[in-house]
Formats: structure tokens, sequence, C-alpha cells
């Protein structure tokens, strides 16, 4: 059975501290995403990796960054929380047929 | 214009209903559809891919018109358990890469 994970499903964070959210699939997929999701904005990109080291921005990059150092695991860095960076955060994993397949989220809440 | 429009509901049925969404696309070059299902507070899940002939899934039916550049989704004999937030999805590419690009959902509500 497919499995992405999630580091935490909520946090609690302040402004201007750094946050890390962590994403870890087991299909061995070559792309991963970040997501975030907001009441009638549906699912925003933030990044996508297709390749270990290797990141590409999506549609809202700014005030994030991501990694990826290993294969299965791909991160979120906020390097100073805001927050208008309040939301649900979605990460999810593909091999090349499309199809994606979401860790369960993170809903963050920057004070 | 949003590169994927719906109809964001709620669509409120009774059980046993036939119901049906709409979602139309902007990109003409676009190449793979999709459903996902959303409950809520949980993650997106793939109901289904759309294909260009069509496709059946047991109560589910996707459409797709090229033409017109729309996709549907019907529903029938529709249980409690279908209730949830049904996501459009199409393909674009970005910079060479192919990525997803979510529609807002539409809500359907399948009542006693």
């Amino acid at each position: 059975d497919v499995k992405v994970t999630q580091s935490s499903r909520y946090l609690v964070k302040r402004t201007g501290e750094k946050v890390f959210l962590e994403c870890v699939q087991d299909m061995d997929h070559e792309n991963m995403f970040w997501y975030r999701q907001d009441p009638g904005l549906g699912l925003r990109l933030i990044y996508f990796s297709y390749d270990v080291k290797m990141k590409e921005k999506g549609d809202i990059p700014e005030g994030y960054s991501v990694s990826r150092e290993k294969k299965e695991r791909f991160s979120l860095i906020l390097e100073s929380a805001s927050t208008n960076q309040t939301s649900m955060y979605l990460c999810a994993s593909s091999s090349n047929d499309l199809t994606q397949y979401f860790g369960p989220g993170t809903r963050l809440l920057v004070l | 214009r949003k590169e994927v429009e719906q109809d964001p509901g709620p669509f409120n049925v009774p059980e046993g209903a036939t119901v049906a969404f709409n979602c139309t696309y902007s990109n003409s070059a676009s190449q793979s559809f999709f459903w996902y299902r959303q409950d809520c507070r949980k993650e997106p899940k793939l109901l289904m891919s759309v294909y260009s002939s069509g496709n059946e899934d047991g109560r589910f039916t996707a459409q797709l018109n090229r033409a017109s550049q729309y996709i549907s989704l019907l529903i029938r004999d529709s249980k409690l358990s279908d209730s949830a937030t049904y996501l459009c999805v199409v393909n674009a590419l970005n910079t060479g890469f192919q990525k997803l690009v979510f529609g807002t959902g539409t809500r359907l509500l399948v009542s006693p």
C-alpha cells in the first residue's frame, strides 16, 4: 500500500520562527510536491522536485524553500513564518504516470 | 480566468439520486484529466482518471469533451459515503515538467 507521511498533523508557531515540514514516501517515486490548501483557493503548488537535489518553483514559492537530500524525503522550510502562511500543507509524490499520492497534511497556525 | 473552474456547490441530494458535476479548463494543450475526492479534513485521493473515450467505474462515470474543454463526473445511486468534495484536476506543462492543476472542488452532501 502506498504511503506518504508528514512529520506533524498540527503545528503552532510564532511569527518569525523557522519552520520545517517533513515529508517521506515509501514508493520510490521520483517526483515530490508541496502544496498549500486554503478555503476558496484550492490546492496551490509551492515547490516540486523531480529528482534528488533538484527543485523547481511552483506557483507560490515566495517565503518558502525546499530540500531534497534523499529520494524518499522532501522538506518544506518557512525561513521566517508569517501569519499569512497559516494554512493546510499537503505533500504528494508521483511516478511518471502523473497520479499523485498525498500525505495526511499538516495544519500550520502562525500566531 | 482560472485554469480549472468548478461550481463549489454544495450539491444536496438524497440517497439514491443521480448527480453530475462539470468542470471547465482553459489550457487546450492539457492531455491528462482526473477526478480526486477529498473528505472533510483529509487528503485528496484519486477517484478516477478521465479518458478521451469516457470511462466508468461502478457507479461513477467520467466524460471528457475536448471541443468545449470540460470534463464531467456522474454519480449514480448516491450513497451517504459519497459525501465529500470532488476535485477536478488537469495537467499542465511548467518549464518542461508536468504538473497538476487542481480545481477548488465541488462539495457533495448526500442525505438519508
